[in-house]
Parts: C-alpha cells; sequence; structure tokens
C-alpha cells in the first residue's frame, strides 16, 4: 500500500489560509468518506484534527476544516496562528480494510 | 477520562522481538478498535495494523506481514504488539491509538508512544 500524497511543506503568514492536499487512489480516498487529519507537534503524539473528511472532534478550533473531491481530500487552515506550526498527516480507510497515511506536510507560519 | 498508557523503551539486537503493551482506560475496552502506528526518526506515521478488542479479530499492513502480531487481554484492558525480525529500520517510536468508532474512522486518543532501538 503506498502512502497517500501530500506537499512536503507550506507556508502562510499569521491571519491567512492554507491548504494542504491529500491525493489518493479510488482504492482508499476515493472510496469512503473515511478521511482524518491530524497534526503533530515535535515530539507529541499525534492529535486528531478532523474525521470523517470534514468533522472536526469537540476541542478543535473551527479554524480547521476539511473537504474532499474525487481521490483527493484537502486541509484548510483559516486564521493562521503560530501555534498552528508543526507536521500534518492524513490518513484513509481502504478497501482491504487498511488504514494508509500520507506522506506528512510540514506547514509553517511565517 | 480516556487514557492510553504504553510500556517503556525498548533497546534490541538485530534479529530479536520486541512486545510493546498499551493499557486502556476511561472507556469501554471490548467496544473499541485500536491499531498500531509507527513513525521513524523523522519519518512519516506508518500504519501497522488492528485488532478489534471485543472479538479479538486483526488486520495487519502487507509491509509487516509475518512480522507482527497484535493481541489483547480483556481483563487486562491491554493490547499488545509484537515485532519479531527486527532490524535497524525497525527503529521508531510505536504508537498504540484507539479508534472513535471503528473502520478506521479517526483515531481520538493516543497512547505516549515507546521507542525501540534496534542496534548491534
Amino acid at each position: 500500500q503506498s502512502a497517500l500524497t501530500q506537499p512536503a511543506s507550506v507556508s502562510g503568514s499569521p491571519g491567512q489560509s492554507i491548504a494542504i492536499s491529500c491525493t489518493g487512489t479510488s482504492s482508499d480516498v476515493g472510496a469512503y468518506n473515511y478521511v482524518s487529519w491530524y497534526q503533530q507537534h515535535p515530539g507529541k503524539a499525534p492529535k486528531l484534527m478532523i474525521y470523517e473528511v470534514s468533522y472536526r472532534p469537540s476541542g478543535v478550533s473551527n479554524r480547521f476544516s476539511g473537504s474532499k473531491s474525487g481521490n483527493t481530500a484537502s486541509l484548510t487552515i483559516s486564521g493562521l496562528q503560530a501555534e498552528d506550526e508543526a507536521d500534518y498527516y492524513c490518513s484513509s480507510y481502504t478497501i482491504s480494510s487498511t488504514l494508509v497515511f500520507g506522506t506528512g506536510t510540514k506547514v509553517t507560519v511565517l | 477520562q480516556v487514557q492510553l498508557v504504553q510500556s517503556g523503551a525498548e533497546v534490541k539486537k538485530p534479529g530479536a522481538s520486541v512486545k510493546v503493551s498499551c493499557k486502556a482506560s476511561g472507556y469501554t475496552f471490548i467496544y473499541s478498535t485500536m491499531h498500531w502506528v509507527r513513525q521513524a526518526p523523522g519519518q512519516r506515521l506508518e500504519w501497522m495494523g488492528w485488532i478489534n478488542a471485543g472479538n479479538g479479530n486483526t488486520k495487519y499492513s502487507q509491509n509487516f506481514q509475518g512480522r507482527v502480531t497484535i493481541s489483547r487481554d480483556t481483563s487486562a484492558t491491554t493490547v499488545y504488539m509484537e515485532l519479531s525480525g527486527l532490524r535497524s529500520e525497525d527503529t521508531a517510536v510505536y504508537y498504540c491509538a484507539k479508534d472513535r468508532v471503528g473502520a478506521g474512522r479517526g483515531f481520538d486518543y493516543w497512547g505516549q508512544g515507546t521507542l525501540v532501538t534496534v542496534s548491534s
């Protein structure tokens, strides 16, 4: 199972909006609405930010939103803040009943 | 509150096996699915497999087929991940993660991670 493809890095200034893409295939991202997004700060465990494409867990800022079109999912962070600087990973359930993570994106706040 | 507490760091020689535990509390253990995810230094997250804590059914990534075994002890509300045939590339932090509702629909709680170092 190949990893989902994400841009290696995305940057933006405070207050701006950025988007991170996550491209898979019809066997994973395109097959189900079971795409999740995780935020990971250095040395910490990942944190769930979005589940089932576009749902936010309780406690996650509404500045984070998710969407999907075909085999590509996206995470948008609006009103970028310094604390958003972290690594972000997407994941998807697959038709083989397995999971696959993305290659990861480093978000830098300029 | 939900807690996943993992066992401590391990140092192993190439060819050996390692078994990492993940003690769960704060929710009904048998109604959950638990996953194992690893992260080599400076690398991406990599999914290893899952176990249905209720019936013990498992599913593994093809990348680890034959080398990884995930098990659980319902009385101890603990999940285990055993990796055999260790090589240097298996040096990583290993995480357990609880699935929100199953089918990989989001891992809402994570363990603190266990560093496994493989070195001769």
